[in-house]
């Protein structure tokens, strides 16, 4: 399965911003879309959203449409999840997932990152 | 936005059972269909997709199947490595949705 490796866990106070990263192996980013989904502490799953890797088309889940940005950088084949106006709330495991898809299909099933803690905390 | 209701939320089941969990989506959905295992402080790990596709590397005693707008997960033979939450996920339409989960725990 391909690798994803994310940044590191986050502390930030009610009101900021966190950026969260998500390298891949930078092979074939035509073909690649990266999804962000979430967990809370105890909770299921929640999609945030998916950018494609080499052209940076994005869909944002409504909920976090104005508050969400990811972009991609393919020159080293890294994805960002920047989030802002962090709230208590927003506290969660964040993961990145890639897919390849070719005719509009997947080749295979979703590769995950380790995911990444971001506490919101004053 | 579409609905992803499993079946049982939780489930106790012994070693060599064979197990099947039921995910209805509120609409049709047509075969975008996923399921993902994830173990307590683990990334979830993708073992089907296009609702019975097995995802590289995934045992086979996994597998998917639909009717309609239900699909099952099956597993047919439990391992101990198969303890885990599993969750259901449609993607044929924005936003992407997904189950609220299914514990399976050893009795």
């Amino acid at each position: 399965q391909l690798q994803l490796e994310q940044s590191g866990a986050e502390v930030q106070k009610p009101g900021a911003s966190v950026k969260v990263s998500c390298k891949t192996a930078g092979n074939n980013l035509i073909n690649s879309y990266i999804h962000w989904v979430r967990q809370a502490p105890g909770q299921g799953l929640e999609w945030m959203g998916i950018i494609n890797a080499s052209g940076g088309r994005t869909a944002y889940a409504r909920r976090f449409r104005g508050r969400v940005t990811m972009t991609t950088d393919t020159s080293t084949g890294t994805v960002y999840m920047d989030l802002s106006s962090l709230g208590s709330e927003d506290t969660a495991v964040y993961f990145c997932a890639l897919v390849e898809v070719v005719g509009g299909n997947p080749t295979d099933g979703w590769s995950w990152g380790q995911g990444t803690l971001v506490t919101v905390s004053s | 936005d579409i609905q992803m209701t499993q079946s049982p939320s939780s489930l106790s089941a012994s070693v060599g059972d064979r197990v099947t969990i039921t995910c209805r989506a509120s609409q049709d959905i047509g075969n975008y269909l996923a399921w993902f295992q994830q173990k307590p402080g683990k990334a979830p790990r993708s073992l089907i997709y296009a609702t019975s596709s097995l995802q590289s590397g995934v045992p086979s005693r996994f597998g998917g199947a639909q009717s309609g707008t239900d699909f099952t997960l099956t597993i047919s033979s439990l391992q101990p490595e198969d303890f885990a939450i599993y969750y259901c996920q449609q993607y044929n339409t924005y936003p992407l949705t997904f189950g609220q989960g299914t514990r399976v725990e050893i009795k």
